[in-house]
């Protein structure tokens, strides 16, 4: 199972917006509805922002969502703030397993 | 509030084996899925595979298979990982995850707090 596809990189300035993606195939990604986000900040534990697509936990901030459009899914940063800085991963079930993306580092410039 | 409490670092030999276990706490254990991710020094997060401790029914990811083996143990709400014939690419922060329910779709929403194992000759 290849990992999903995330760019590297990512910036915006505050109170922008900034949208990261992450494209997988029709066995994962366009299969399923089951991605989740999480955010990792250095040193730390990840943590869950967004669950089957566009699901939000309590607590994670209305500025955080997701979409998917076929194989792609889509994490999307409103009015972007200094604490959002971190690498962001994307995960989606297979039917069987799970498969992450290779993540992608956002900086709030 | 969940608590997974995880065995410390450990250092090991090429060719050697590491257990690293995963103690919960304030809260239902069995019925949930403990998943296992690791994550080399500066890289991605990498999924390792699972277990249902209610059922025993583990899950592998298919480049460990045969390396890896998870156990969990209901009487001490623990969920043990163990993986043999270590090489310098095994070196990483290994984390347990529960999952938000007992099927393997769920999203994580308690980590531990990761446990290092280093390979090194």
């Amino acid at each position: 199972q290849s990992a999903l596809t995330q760019p590297p990189s990512a910036s915006g300035s505050p109170g922008q917006s900034v949208t990261i993606s992450c494209t997988g195939t029709s066995s994962d990604v366009g299969g399923y509805n089951y991605v989740s986000w999480y955010q990792q900040h250095p040193g730390k534990v990840p943590k869950l922002m967004i669950f089957d697509v566009t699901e939000r936990p309590s607590g994670v901030p209305d500025r955080f969502s997701g979409s998917k459009s076929g194989s792609t899914a889509s994490l999307t940063v409103s009015g972007l703030q200094a604490e959002d800085e971190a690498d962001y991963y994307c995960v989606s079930y297979t039917g069987s397993s799970w498969v992450f993306g290779g993540g992608t580092k956002l900086t709030v410039l | 509030q969940v608590q997974l409490v995880q065995s410390g670092a450990e250092v090991k030999k090429p060719g050697s084996s590491v257990k690293v276990s995963c103690k919960a706490s304030g809260g239902a254990f069995s019925r949930y899925t403990i998943s296992w991710v690791r994550q080399a020094p500066g890289q991605g997060l990498e999924w390792m595979g699972g277990i249902i401790p209610t059922f025993g029914t583990a899950n592998y990811a298919q480049r460990l298979q045969g390396r890896v083996t998870f156990t969990a143990d209901e009487s001490t709400n623990t969920v043990n990982m163990e993986l043999s014939s270590l090489r310098s690419a095994d070196t990483a922060v290994y984390y347990c995850a529960r999952l938000s329910g007992s099927s393997w779709y769920r999203e994580v929403d308690y980590w531990g707090q990761g446990t290092l194992v280093t390979v090194s000759s």
